[in-house]
């Protein structure tokens, strides 16, 4: 089955910063990478994601990047706040047209820490 | 806003004692997940249906552990017998079409 690896565990920055989170995959039949923010005591909520047909999405702040050669993604986080700080997990799952299920397969998840 | 929703939030049991969890998703989703939350294990999936289906359920211990989906608006997630490494936040999410599941806001099960 899918596995999939994430680092840092823990990220400390300054407000204003950029925060990266990698990610790696081992199935190369995943095409689908979710990215989650969970706050403490929170749900996991997703923030953004990108299918495998595409490079590189953006949303404000955020964006995501994929390699599908070396079957990476990670998530860059410009002009960090304090709100931000959370626990964000990476997931990577299989889309099969007409027959899609959305079975994810989280990373271990990073602690993301900025400072005032 | 349409959510999906957990009972209880919480839940403190002694071993041995059963306990139902209880999931409604959001109306129209097709594919119901449940998840396990614990510190060591991170997110791990339990079970999922789909279309009401039990689709997967291989990360579920089976001689304690049952997901059913009575009805398109009910998932439940039971123990008999729970054992304190039980303990964790278990989390329902439902999705459509394959992407992203919208996650509820978990039970948080605490067995002594």
């Amino acid at each position: 089955g899918e596995n999939v690896e994430q680092h840092p565990s823990t990220l400390s920055v300054q407000e204003g910063d950029s925060a990266v989170i990698k990610c790696t995959y081992s199935d190369s039949a995943s095409n689908y990478f979710p990215w989650y923010k969970q706050e403490l005591g929170k749900r996991p909520q997703l923030i953004i994601d990108i299918r495998s047909n595409v490079g590189e999405k953006k949303d404000q702040r955020i964006a995501v990047t994929l390699n599908k050669t070396a079957k990476h993604f990670s998530l860059h986080i410009t002009e960090t706040q304090p709100e931000d700080s959370a626990v964000y997990f990476c997931a990577a799952s299989i889309l099969l047209r007409g027959t899609s299920y959305g079975k994810l397969t989280f990373g271990q998840g990073t602690i993301l820490t900025v400072h005032p | 806003d349409a959510r999906v929703t957990q009972t209880p939030r919480h839940k403190v049991t002694e071993m041995g004692q059963e306990v139902t969890m209880r999931c409604q998703p959001i109306l129209g989703h097709n594919t119901v997940f449940w998840y396990r939350q614990t510190m060591m294990q991170g997110l791990e999936l339990l079970a999922y249906f789909r279309n009401r289906a039990p689709l997967d359920d291989s990360g579920m211990p089976k001689d304690r552990f049952s997901a059913e989906m009575p009805d398109a608006t009910l998932a439940t997630l039971k123990i008999q017998p729970s054992e304190p490494r039980d303990s964790a936040v278990y989390f329902c999410a439902s999705g459509e079409g394959g992407l992203s599941p919208f996650f509820g806001p978990g039970t948080r099960l605490t067995v002594l």
